[in-house]
């Protein structure tokens, strides 16, 4: 079974600043996909990055990249030029593609409050 | 619709009721899937549904769970004689290409 592990429960950041989210998974898997995923207070998940396994390039989108190191198993999230609206819960997800279920497997997130 | 809606966005119920939680996904997505998110907890799978296929239940915690989804469209959530500890946020999400998946809003469930 795959395990998705998020070491920070809390952080913060200045507004304009970076920070950097940090994910840890394991899995006997090769491949597969990684996703960041937003909470903000109204609920609703929104998909912020995906990154391919098989895809050495780092995913990036906008103000928000990814370093995916494979072999240490880690998916880290910066948001450069941190803005109020990026205040949120922020989870990583790991999925395994094929077979009958694309099912996400979640860390347990890491609340992001970016202060003005 | 523009997204995946469910419906109540709110419910509180009495300990030992039953409760049913709805789902619309967006319009010709084949899966769905439900999540709950307890407080302080990430997600957790409950069921996967893809198209006419029998669904993925292995997540349910309880036989007190069930889902259906009729008509490849519209999802149910059922939970019977609800427990405190079900109180959660019961997310419903919908994929097209099964690898990017659209979530709705949630329904938070309080159990009193």
């Amino acid at each position: 079974a795959q395990t998705v592990t998020q070491s920070q429960p809390e952080m913060s950041v200045q507004e304009a600043e970076t920070v950097t989210l940090s994910c840890t998974y394991d899995t006997s898997e090769s491949n597969y996909y990684l996703f960041w995923y937003k909470q903000p207070p109204s609920r609703q998940m929104i998909l912020v990055i995906r990154q391919e396994a098989y895809k050495q390039q780092n995913a990036t989108e906008n103000r928000f990249s990814v370093n995916f190191q494979k072999a240490a198993k880690s998916f880290s999230l910066k948001i450069s030029d941190s803005q109020l609206g990026d205040t949120a819960m922020y989870f990583c997800a790991f999925m395994k593609p094929g077979g009958s279920n694309y099912k996400l497997t979640f860390g347990k997130g890491t609340l992001l409050t970016v202060n003005p | 619709g523009a997204g995946v809606s469910q419906s109540p966005s709110n419910k509180v119920t009495e300990k030992g009721k039953d409760v049913e939680l709805r789902c619309d996904p967006i319009s010709g997505h084949t899966a769905l899937y439900w999540y709950r998110q307890s407080l302080g907890q990430g997600l957790e799978f409950l069921i996967y549904f893809q198209g006419n296929s029998a669904p993925d239940k292995s997540g349910l915690p309880s036989d007190r769970f069930s889902a259906e989804r009729t008509g490849g469209s519209v999802s149910t959530l059922t939970i019977q004689r609800t427990q405190q500890e079900d109180s959660a946020v019961y997310l419903c999400a919908s994929s097209l290409w099964a690898v990017e998946a659209f979530f709705g809003q949630g329904t938070r469930l309080t159990v009193v």
